[in-house]
C-alpha cells in the first residue's frame, strides 16, 4: 500500500468546472510534488513544494493552482481546464536535507482526470 | 542534450532470458540515481537506488558509470511479471529528472 494517498482516484469534469485534487502523506517528508503523466510518457514535473513553500513551478498554466496547507497536505485546484489536460496526476513526496531533495520519491496512486 | 535519455524500446524478452539497458544523464554533478518500475496505469514505484559501487537485488543488478555518465539495469531470468516500464531517475537542479522509460515485455 502506498503511503501517499490521493483523492479522488478518478475525476471527470467539464471545461467550466472547478475541482480539486488532494494528496496526503504522513512520512514527515518536507518536499511534495505534482506530476502530470500522459499515456506512454514519463511523469512531467508541474510543481514542487519545499517546507510548504512553492519552490518550483515548471511554467504550468494558471488554470492549475497548487496549495500546500500544511506539511502533510497538498492540493491542486483545477479551473477552466482543456480536454488536453486529461491525464494521470501524480502526487509524490520525498525527504529534504539542507533544502535539497534527498532520497527517493514516494508516489501516490494518482488521480485520473478526464476533461470533457 | 536531454537531462536523462533512455531507449524506450519495447524490449521483447523471452521468459528466462537476461535483458539489460542503459540510461545516460547530462549533469555531471548528479549524485542520486534510481530505477523505478511502472506498471500499466499504475504509479511509479522504486525498484532500486543505484550506488557508486553497483548493487544487486535478487535478479536485478544496477551499475553506475560516472566517467561515461550512464547507469544500467540488468534483469536475469526474466519472469512474466517483470513486464513493465523501467524509468531512470537522476537528480539535478534540485529536482529529479525522469527518462522516457524502457518498456519491457516478457514473452512466454
Amino acid at each position: 500500500d502506498t503511503e501517499v494517498t490521493q483523492t479522488p482516484k478518478h475525476l471527470v469534469m467539464g471545461m467550466t468546472n472547478k475541482k480539486s485534487l488532494k494528496c496526503e502523506q504522513h512520512m514527515g517528508h518536507r518536499a511534495m510534488y505534482w506530476y502530470k503523466q500522459k499515456a506512454k510518457k514519463p511523469p512531467e514535473l508541474m510543481f514542487v513544494y519545499s517546507y510548504e513553500k512553492l519552490s518550483i513551478n515548471e511554467s504550468v498554466p494558471s488554470r492549475f493552482s497548487p496549495e500546500c496547507p500544511n506539511s502533510s497536505l497538498l492540493n491542486l485546484h483545477l479551473h477552466a481546464l482543456q480536454p488536453e489536460d486529461s491525464a494521470l496526476y501524480l502526487c509524490a513526496s520525498s525527504r529534504l536535507g539542507g533544502g535539497v531533495v534527498t532520497g527517493e520519491l514516494f508516489f501516490g496512486e494518482g488521480s485520473r482526470l478526464t476533461v470533457l | 542534450r536531454k537531462e536523462v535519455e533512455q531507449d524506450p524500446g519495447p524490449f521483447n524478452v523471452p521468459e528466462g532470458a537476461t535483458v539489460a539497458f542503459n540510461c545516460t544523464y547530462s549533469n555531471s554533478a548528479s549524485q542520486s540515481f534510481f530505477w523505478y518500475r511502472q506498471d500499466c496505469r499504475k504509479e511509479p514505484k522504486l525498484l532500486m537506488s543505484v550506488y557508486s559501487s553497483g548493487n544487486e537485488d535478487g535478479r536485478f543488478t544496477a551499475q553506475l558509470n560516472r566517467a561515461s555518465q550512464y547507469i544500467s539495469l540488468l534483469i536475469r531470468d526474466s519472469k512474466l511479471s517483470d513486464s513493465a516500464t523501467y524509468l531512470c531517475v537522476v537528480d539535478g537542479n534540485n529536482r529529479l529528472a525522469f527518462g522516457k522509460g524502457n518498456q519491457v515485455v516478457v514473452i512466454p
